[in-house]
């Protein structure tokens, strides 16, 4: 099955640039779009980028996302990080092979 | 703007069903080509994709999931729900409705609840 693996934690000053990827198991990560979801503590996710690269109104131009096919992963790229940045990362995606929609475990952005 | 709330009982025993229900405001259920979806997220966990459904009443569930879950819409309340059978305490999590955008390569949850706990337990 496919699964989407995170690193489970990144941590990096403010005003830095940091990256977060999300690599895919098998077959072509591709196939089906890409979302990233921001989840701060105690609070529902909410979407940073949709469609691999894409940002819904209301998010910062900071929040990029991309894809590279050659690794087989997606990367949610924020520069000039806030402190406010700080929450927990997935990204998800969808298992076209059995009908299945995945996310990764996550990833902790820490701002220090 | 389109807001969902999930609503059930905050415990539930080993071996019954949970039942929880999505009211949906700010919008019709009915209106545009949306899914539903169920997704549940255990105390310090990722998130798990549980199913969803369209308002024509078509579903697809998570298939580790299937044999236990049964998504259901009543668009005269602008409700869906959600139950799920023969719970353990693995069942334990976070419960989030959301919006499921689903086109040509595309399968994206916007807007989601705020999330209610569900806690198995005796």
């Amino acid at each position: 099955n496919f699964m989407l693996t995170q690193p489970h934690s990144v941590s990096e000053s403010p005003g830095k640039t940091v990256t977060i990827s999300c690599t895919g198991s098998s077959g072509s990560i591709a196939s089906n779009y890409v979302q990233w979801y921001q989840q701060r503590p105690g609070s529902a996710p909410t979407t940073v980028i949709y469609e691999d690269n894409q940002r819904p109104s209301g998010v910062p131009d900071r929040f990029s996302g991309s894809i590279d096919s050659s690794s087989n992963s997606a990367s949610l790229t924020i520069s000039g990080l806030k402190t406010e940045d700080e929450a927990d990362y997935y990204c998800q995606s969808y298992d076209s092979s059995i009908g299945n929609v995945v996310f990764g475990g996550g990833t902790k952005l820490t701002v220090l | 703007q389109v807001q969902l709330q999930e609503s059930g009982p905050g415990l539930v025993k080993p071996s019954q069903t949970l039942s929880l229900t999505c009211t949906v405001s700010g919008g019709s259920i009915s209106s545009g080509s949306y899914y539903w979806s169920w997704i549940r997220q255990p105390a310090g966990k990722g998130l798990e994709w549980i199913g969803r459904i369209y308002t024509s009443g078509s579903t697809n569930y998570n298939p580790s999931l299937k044999s236990r879950v049964t998504i259901s819409v009543d668009t005269s309340k602008n409700q869906f729900s959600l139950k799920l059978s023969s719970v353990t305490a693995a069942d334990t999590a976070v419960y989030y409705c959301a919006r499921n955008i689903v086109l040509m390569g595309l399968n994206w949850f916007d807007p989601w609840g705020q999330g209610t706990l569900v806690t198995v337990s005796s």
